[in-house]
């Protein structure tokens, strides 16, 4: 079946060093892949998204590059600040505008001052 | 617009109690759904609805019983808590995908 896996956390940076959260999912056909950020105490927001291969998402810093042969969608950020101390889930969608999301386990990131 | 909103925020429960998760969005989407949260397992799919009157389940539906009776509304019910149901539960709504969620409820059963 579908899976999303995330490396494992928490992940400890000083601020404005380099983030890279690790994605890689298996699915059959063509998925879309999204990154949710969670703050503390909050709701799921979307991040970013990408919908076919080679696609790049980007927001806020963040970038995620669709990677087909390598089933992967990592996520990247090359100046953390304090304020991105969060949770970041990668998730894809198999289901057209179902919406229906299959989520990785979720990757904790503390960014100290 | 209010987008998802969620009520409670919090509850406690005993083992065996019922109670409802109340879940609105007024953003006229047709599809809805409701996911736990367990610490290192990321988001698990519970029900979901595709539009009124409609309801599948997701990859956890036991314990856990839904309705779609109006495009707005899609409550949770518990019909008799377990404490394997003590999580933080995420309602959502979709519009051509991408899902916006509501704020959660935490639940402690005892």
């Amino acid at each position: 079946g579908n899976s999303v896996t995330q490396m494992e956390g928490p992940v400890t940076l000083s601020e404005e060093a380099f983030l890279t959260i690790n994605c890689t999912y298996t699915a059959t056909g063509y998925p879309s892949l999204f990154w949710y950020v969670q703050y503390p105490g909050e709701g799921l927001q979307l991040l970013l998204k990408a919908t076919k291969a080679d696609d790049k998402g980007s927001n806020k810093g963040f970038e995620a590059t669709y990677r087909k042969e390598t089933t992967s969608f990592h996520l990247e950020k090359g100046s953390v600040q304090v304020s991105d101390s969060a949770v970041y889930f990668c998730a894809l969608r198999q289901d057209g505008n179902t919406g229906k999301l299959i989520f990785g386990q979720g990757t904790t990131l503390q960014v100290k001052p | 617009n209010a987008g998802v909103t969620q009520t409670p925020k919090f509850q406690v429960l005993k083992t065996g109690q019922s109670m409802t998760l109340q879940c609105a969005q007024d953003m006229n989407h047709e599809y809805m759904s409701w996911y736990r949260q367990d610490p290192g397992m990321g988001l698990r799919l519970i029900h979901y609805s595709v539009g009124a009157g409609i309801t599948d389940q997701g990859e956890v539906p036991n314990g856990y019983n839904v309705s779609r009776s109006t495009t707005e509304d899609f409550p949770l019910r518990l019909l008799s808590a377990a404490p394997s149901q003590t999580s933080v539960y995420f309602c959502a709504s979709s519009y051509w995908g991408e899902q916006f969620f509501g704020p959660g409820t935490r639940l402690t059963v005892l």
